[in-house]
């Protein structure tokens, strides 16, 4: 089975930087997801990532370890409107088909 | 340029019915997935479209079915619904895979009483 491990809240103030961490135990890998949800919104796309190392798209940065199944997204700047959901997803096959599996999200307080 | 369109945007069934949920991708894209968000259990893929053939599925009972037309306008399918099935259906299209830039639409939510 396929395991994807988030903190269930953070708390952080505005202005501030923030690490959410993602680890995994899953059969196979093929790449890992962040997006971003709103209450009550849509998922947002943040990133994909499949190589190990750090991927930086303005203020949020997400890194990859494959060998220590670890993920982590880090938002800097830290504004209100990061007040959010966030949700890892680890792609990896499942018969014959590549499928993501969702974290149960990550739920980030942005104070002033 | 226009977003990801789902229709209907809310729909009420009762158990037994069967449902179909349309999902309209951004122009020029050719994968469509499809999601199911419940409280209980989360964010949870159902499959993915490319060019009218399904590539990828998750893991699901045969009642889910989907297709994708020419046009990369997506359906989905739930046959003989159960009280279970009550969601948030989402669709995200991107140009060629999922792994690429994906937009959600705004979702269907389905409630079966």
């Amino acid at each position: 089975g396929q395991n994807i491990d988030q903190p269930t809240e953070m708390t952080a103030t505005e202005g501030a930087i923030v690490q959410i961490n993602c680890t995994y135990q899953t059969s196979g890998f093929n790449g890992l997801f962040w997006y971003q949800q709103h209450a009550g919104e849509a998922p947002t796309f943040l990133s994909y990532n499949v190589l190990d190392g750090l991927e930086e798209k303005g203020r949020f940065s997400s890194f990859l370890s494959r060998s220590k199944g670890y993920s982590y997204l880090l938002l800097k700047e830290l504004q209100m409107k990061d007040s959010a959901s966030y949700l890892c997803a680890v792609r990896a096959p499942s018969g014959g088909s590549y499928i993501p599996t969702f974290g149960r999200g990550t739920s980030l307080i942005v104070h002033p | 340029k226009a977003g990801v369109t789902q229709t209907p945007r809310y729909l009420i069934k009762t158990r037994g019915q069967q449902v179909t949920l349309s999902c309209s991708p951004i122009s020029g894209h050719r994968s469509v997935s499809w999601y199911q968000q419940t409280p209980g259990q989360g964010l949870q893929f159902l499959f993915e479209y490319f060019s009218e053939t399904q590539r990828n599925k998750g893991n699901f009972p045969g009642r889910f079915s989907g297709r994708q037309f020419s046009n990369s306008r997506s359906e989905m399918n739930v046959s003989t619904l159960e009280l279970g099935d009550s969601a948030l259906y989402l669709c995200a299209s991107s140009l060629q895979d999922m792994q690429e830039t994906q937009y959600f639409g705004p979702g269907t939510r389905l409630l079966v009483l």
